[in-house]
């Protein structure tokens, strides 16, 4: 099957800074990725949607200006936490569609903000 | 608007016995449906999903499930369980009328624990 790379696989950063998450489809093209956030021992929350060549669409609730999403090619979309705080800590998951039936997951970004 | 329900949040089983996680869902077309595994800190790795055809779904590490419409459910069942079997299972749906622009919905997730 197709895969799907996140880097980096885990990441500690302080208050205030910001931090890149990179996902990367490997051996196919993505014109749409998902990022996803999962607090422990819950279900997946659906972030945004990254498509290559526009705008981000965000679900409500979620902050544009903080999470910056960008779809630099059609194999890589970039998740941006800018000014980490501690509640922003979670696990970061993004998936890419192969075709219009399947999706490929990431092994998700474990993010610590101290 | 799309919607998963998975009802248990455990699922206790011994070796051997068979498993069944349960998924009801509500879509307003015609559904795809999914099933994935989560082990701890890592992502999630695809088990089957129905589209269209049978209604019996195999998929993988000796996994299948059945997709009733009348109930609108899609549970997982195993006839053998193992203990390396014992993970979260996510069960989660795509509006296939509309394409959702790709867009799943996931359950809350089912701990699964398989005991010797």
């Amino acid at each position: 099957g197709a895969v799907v790379s996140q880097h980096p696989s885990w990441v500690i950063c302080k208050s205030g800074t910001s931090v890149k998450i990179e996902c990367r489809s490997l051996d196919f093209q993505a014109t749409t990725m998902f990022w996803y956030r999962q607090f422990p021992k819950q279900s997946l929350m659906l972030m945004a949607t990254s498509n290559e060549g526009s705008k981000a669409t965000y679900e409500q609730g979620v902050e544009k200006d903080k999470f910056l999403i960008n779809h630099a090619s059609l194999t890589l979309s970039t998740l941006t936490v800018t000014s980490a705080h501690p509640e922003d800590s979670s696990f970061y998951i993004c998936s890419a569609p192969d075709g219009a039936r399947e999706q490929y997951f990431g092994p998700g970004t474990r993010l610590t903000v101290t | 608007a799309q919607s998963v329900a998975q009802p248990e949040d455990q699922v206790n089983v011994a070796e051997g016995n068979p498993l069944t996680v349960k998924c009801t869902y509500s879509v307003s077309g015609n559904p795809y449906l999914f099933w994935y595994v989560q082990y701890p800190n890592r992502g999630l790795q695809f088990l089957l999903k129905y589209i269209t055809g049978d209604n019996l779904v195999k998929g993988s590490y000796g996994f299948e499930a059945e997709f009733n419409k009348s109930q609108t459910s899609f549970h997982l069942k195993k006839p053998s369980a193992l203990v390396s079997d014992s993970a979260l299972y996510f069960c989660a749906v795509r509006d296939g009328l509309t394409g959702g622009g790709n867009k799943l919905t996931f359950g809350t997730g089912t701990q699964l624990k398989v005991e010797l």
